[in-house]
């Protein structure tokens, strides 16, 4: 199983800042990486797949890269409603599907 | 745009079977290019993938729950579920269905199983 850690747990940071959270893999995943978005009480939301390819309808302030065992996801200047937790998850060896443990990024 | 919905009873007693359907709207489950997917996220935890149906009935599982769970699919109904046997209070989540393209995408708005003794 791959194992997904994401760093770190909580990040605090004000409005307009620009906003780097990490995962790593156990193990290379090429670029079979998804990253999530999760608000309070709603399901999460798919942002990124492919480590860098943006789903439907995200806004281009977020970014994602990497490749291997390190991957990025850049929000770039952040906004109230970016306030939520997140996952990343590979999907290069199932199963089973593995998720990171999630990034909450919270207001400063 | 396809939308799914998870229904089923809420409260379930240990040791029995939490059962769960995943109905989908304004889209069809009968592709061969998805798996149709559970996830589930214990109060104030993260994710955890419970596994995948294929349209052929193909079901692949994550290894900590396998023996104890079903996943399976009706594409007359439009539906595929879930079953989870012998329940314990760690089983107390909010269980999820998705599409899953290897990543997850659309999630149903999840339901929240509590576990009683």
């Amino acid at each position: 199983e791959i194992v997904m850690t994401q760093s770190p747990a909580t990040l605090s940071v004000s409005p307009g800042e620009r906003v780097t959270l990490s995962c790593r893999a156990s193990q290379s995943v090429s670029s079979d990486l998804a990253w999530y978005q999760q608000k309070p009480g709603q399901a999460p939301r798919l942002l990124i797949y492919r480590a860098s390819i943006r789903a439907t309808g995200i806004p281009g302030r977020f970014s994602g890269s990497g490749s291997g065992t390190e991957f990025t996801l850049t929000i770039s200047s952040l906004q109230s409603e970016d306030f939520a937790v997140y996952y990343c998850q590979q999907y290069y060896q199932w199963p089973p599907l593995t998720f990171g443990g999630g990034t909450k990024v919270e207001i400063k | 745009q396809l939308q799914l919905q998870e229904s089923g009873p809420r409260l379930v007693k240990s040791s029995e079977t939490l059962s769960l359907t995943c109905s989908a709207s304004r889209g069809s489950i009968n592709s061969g290019t998805y798996y149709w997917a559970w996830i589930r996220q214990a109060p104030g935890k993260g994710l955890e993938y419970i596994g995948s149906v294929y349209y052929n009935g193909n079901a692949y599982y994550t290894p900590s729950l396998e023996g104890r769970v079903t996943i399976s699919i009706d594409m007359s109904k439009n539906q595929f579920s879930l079953e989870l046997r012998s329940v314990t209070a760690a089983d107390t989540a909010i269980y999820y269905c998705a599409r899953n393209e290897n990543w997850f995408d659309p999630w149903g708005q999840g339901t929240l199983v509590t576990v009683s003794s």
